[in-house]
């Protein structure tokens, strides 16, 4: 079945920029999906498709993918920014259908 | 804006089954290409896609719970279902639904409702 590896923790100061990774066998012919999901919350769809936002989500928040790694990057983070993120493809050749990274917690210094 | 709530109870026993239920807002269950679906995260862990149901009725499950899930809907009621048969302490969970635009993710959720399964 296909494995998404994440980093457990990323930290980052306040206005500074996070990257998160998201690595996974050949993901960049897949399509790589991003939540945020704070404290007590359900999950929030941030990027789709690789690079999209949905509405209301800022423009910091951005996202690539190529070769073996997908990336959620955050510019000029704040504190709200603090939260789990997890990455999400369809696999088709997976039962699973739907599979999601083990998440990165978020820390703000 | 569609929104989804979780109901059902909140604790069930060892051996027997958990039902939960949707209820779909701000839009019909039945008039677009979506797929409904359950998702579930045992507290401080990540997220598991339990499985999905279109309007037609059709399904598709993990195959790591395939033998225990039925997801079932009412488009009467803008409903869809889960039931989650022979729970052990290991189904404790937080339940979320959510919806998928036919484009492999998940652009609405639940705010999800935890189940505890103890005698």
């Amino acid at each position: 079945s296909y494995v998404l590896t994440q980093p457990p923790s990323v930290s980052v100061a306040p206005g500074k920029t996070a990257r998160i990774t998201c690595g996974g066998n050949n993901i960049g012919i897949k399509s790589v999906h991003w939540y945020q999901q704070k404290p007590g919350q359900a999950p929030v769809l941030v990027i789709y498709y690789d690079s999209d936002r949905p509405s209301g989500i800022p423009e910091r928040f951005s996202g690539s993918n190529s070769g073996n790694t997908a990336t959620l990057t955050i510019s000029r983070v704040e504190a709200g920014d603090e939260a789990d993120y997890y990455c999400q493809v369809w696999d088709s050749s997976s039962g699973r259908s739907y599979v999601f990274g083990a998440g990165t917690k978020v820390t703000v210094l | 804006q569609v929104q989804l709530q979780e109901s059902g109870p909140g604790l069930v026993k060892p051996s027997q089954t958990l039902s939960l239920t949707c209820t779909v807002s701000g839009g019909s269950i039945s008039s677009g290409s979506d797929y409904w679906n359950w998702i579930r995260q045992p507290a401080g862990k990540g997220l598991e896609w339990i499985g999905h149901i279109f309007t037609s009725g059709s399904t598709k499950y993990n195959p790591s719970l395939k033998s225990r899930v039925t997801i079932s809907v009412d488009t009467s009621k803008n409903q869809f279902s889960l039931n989650l048969r022979s729970v052990t302490a290991a189904d404790t969970a937080v339940y979320y639904c959510a919806r998928d635009p036919r484009q492999n993710h998940f652009d609405y959720w639940g705010q999800g409702t935890l189940v505890t399964v103890s005698s």
